[in-house]
């Protein structure tokens, strides 16, 4: 267990639905990352909030939607998604720029878009 | 662009012998590295990291090199054990900035 979790663990859904991933990390950091893991390809990062403000966006279509109400939580709002989407969606957490950046990960979301 | 890449993409050894797993980064303002472990189904995990004011760092039963001069990261696990089937990955921060860069992997296989 790394303090940081996810869920749903598994989730699929059509084009045209609606869902939401969420994550929470028990460690006390300050800022919280959104990447996508596909295979073959390395981890790309998509939205940084650092103290609960959006820090960096990658260039990700506006279909993925973050939240962060609070420095514990995390979400990814998802609508009208493609099948290229299909991917592991990781979170992780940590000290941010104010130390040197080690990340926290949690197990991640496995996202099939039908 | 800049990356972070990996030589070899599968690495296989026998249980017991000793790994060495590289890393080729570019971005020479880069002053911190971490190797992450990821089992399959979950998330990567952290092993070891090491700032740049160093050339080596060691763990339990791993190692990590740093070759500055070549932008060249290894990492050594002793005595391979089964557990350690996985996919390596290494990582580089610039301080300052929020994004770590990946690498694409290393799927490490232990065969007893």
């Amino acid at each position: 267990e790394t303090g940081v979790t996810q869920t749903p663990r598994h989730l699929v859904m059509g084009m045209t639905n609606k869902k939401s991933l969420k994550c929470e990390q028990h460690l006390g950091h300050n800022a919280m990352y959104w990447y996508k893991q596909s295979a073959k390809k390395p981890l790309e990062l998509m939205f940084v909030y650092s103290l609960e403000e959006r820090v960096e966006n990658n260039s990700v279509p506006s279909r993925f939607s973050p939240e962060c109400p609070n420095s514990s939580h995390l979400f990814l709002h998802l609508h009208t998604l493609q099948p290229e989407d299909s991917a592991l969606y990781l979170c992780a957490s940590g000290q941010g720029i104010s130390s040197y950046n080690e990340q926290f990960f949690g197990p991640g979301t496995r996202l099939t878009v039908l | 662009g800049e990356s972070v890449g990996l030589h070899l993409p599968t690495l296989s050894v026998q249980e017991g012998d000793n790994s060495i797993i590289n890393c080729a980064y570019s971005n020479s303002a880069s002053d911190y590295f971490i190797w992450y472990k990821q089992e399959s189904g979950k998330g990567p995990q952290f092993i070891i990291d090491i700032r740049s004011n160093m050339d080596k760092r060691q763990g339990q039963r791993v190692t990590v090199l740093l070759n500055k001069t070549v932008k060249h990261l290894s990492l050594q696990i002793a005595a391979t054990q089964p557990g350690d089937s996985a996919v390596y990955f290494c990582a580089e921060n610039q301080s300052g900035f929020f994004d770590m860069r990946f690498g694409a992997g290393t799927r490490l296989t232990v065969k007893p």
